[in-house]
């Protein structure tokens, strides 16, 4: 049984620099969280995708942050012009749609996060 | 506003000692709270959901409970194993989606 994956597990990059990391969920999970996570925060939610459609994206995902997740499998979050306040961890969830309103798990799957250094 | 505190910040404690960790939460349309468990340079690994006041669950030497307003995470004779940060996050209905809130976490080292 494989978990969440996700690559690279480490990015140092020049601000200005375009980055793309990409997260593989388990695989009988339709539902795929991205979330940021900085020192001494939990984690804060980015973005969600059902299958391959964007359900919903938090005023913290500026426009510089794109996400995509084709044919609802891998998903990859691309970081255009970073700045020094994207350097974060980058998390990935999945989780599996339960099968009845009011049944099934909701628990949130996270990856081991992909480290991001904007020098 | 929807908000997670978790306290104390930080603890240390002996090997042995029992202790509980709080965490309070102020959230509109609660669907679940969540206790992880997250070692540096990891992502946070699941541990308990708890949906309704008074329920509680076990794993080992963690038992989580959940009341109206908080849930506790007792950790009862920890081992040095025990140590890292463990976050709590609630789960809210908004849009018919899975969206969790987590609280800041409290960092535990367990010393011999």
């Amino acid at each position: 049984d494989t978990g969440v994956s996700q690559d690279p597990r480490h990015k140092i990059t020049k601000r200005g620099q375009n980055v793309t990391f990409r997260c593989d969920p388990i695989s009988e999970h339709n539902r795929l969280y991205w979330y940021r996570q900085t020192l001494g925060q939990g984690p804060e939610f980015l973005t969600y995708f059902q299958n391959e459609a964007q359900l919903e994206k938090s005023r913290l995902l500026s426009d510089r942050f794109s996400a995509e997740r084709p044919k609802g499998s891998f998903s990859t979050l691309e970081i255009q012009r970073t700045e020094q306040g994207d350097s974060a961890m980058y998390l990935c969830a999945s989780s599996r749609q339960p099968g009845k309103p009011g049944q099934g798990t909701h628990e949130q799957y996270f990856g081991p996060g992909t480290r991001l250094t904007v020098t | 506003e929807d908000q997670v505190t978790q306290s104390p910040e930080a603890l240390r404690l002996q090997e042995g000692e029992s202790s509980s960790l709080n965490c309070s939460y102020t959230v509109s349309g609660l669907r679940g709270l969540f206790w992880y468990r997250q070692d540096p340079g990891k992502g946070p690994e699941f541990l308990f959901t708890l949906y309704s006041a008074g329920e509680e669950k076990e794993k080992e030497r963690l038992k989580a409970t959940l009341t109206k307003k908080e849930s506790f995470l007792h950790i009862t004779a920890p081992k040095p194993e025990d140590s890292a940060t463990y976050l709590c996050a609630v789960r809210l209905f908004s849009g018919g989606y899975n969206k969790l809130i987590f609280g800041a976490g409290t960092r535990l080292a367990v010393h011999p």
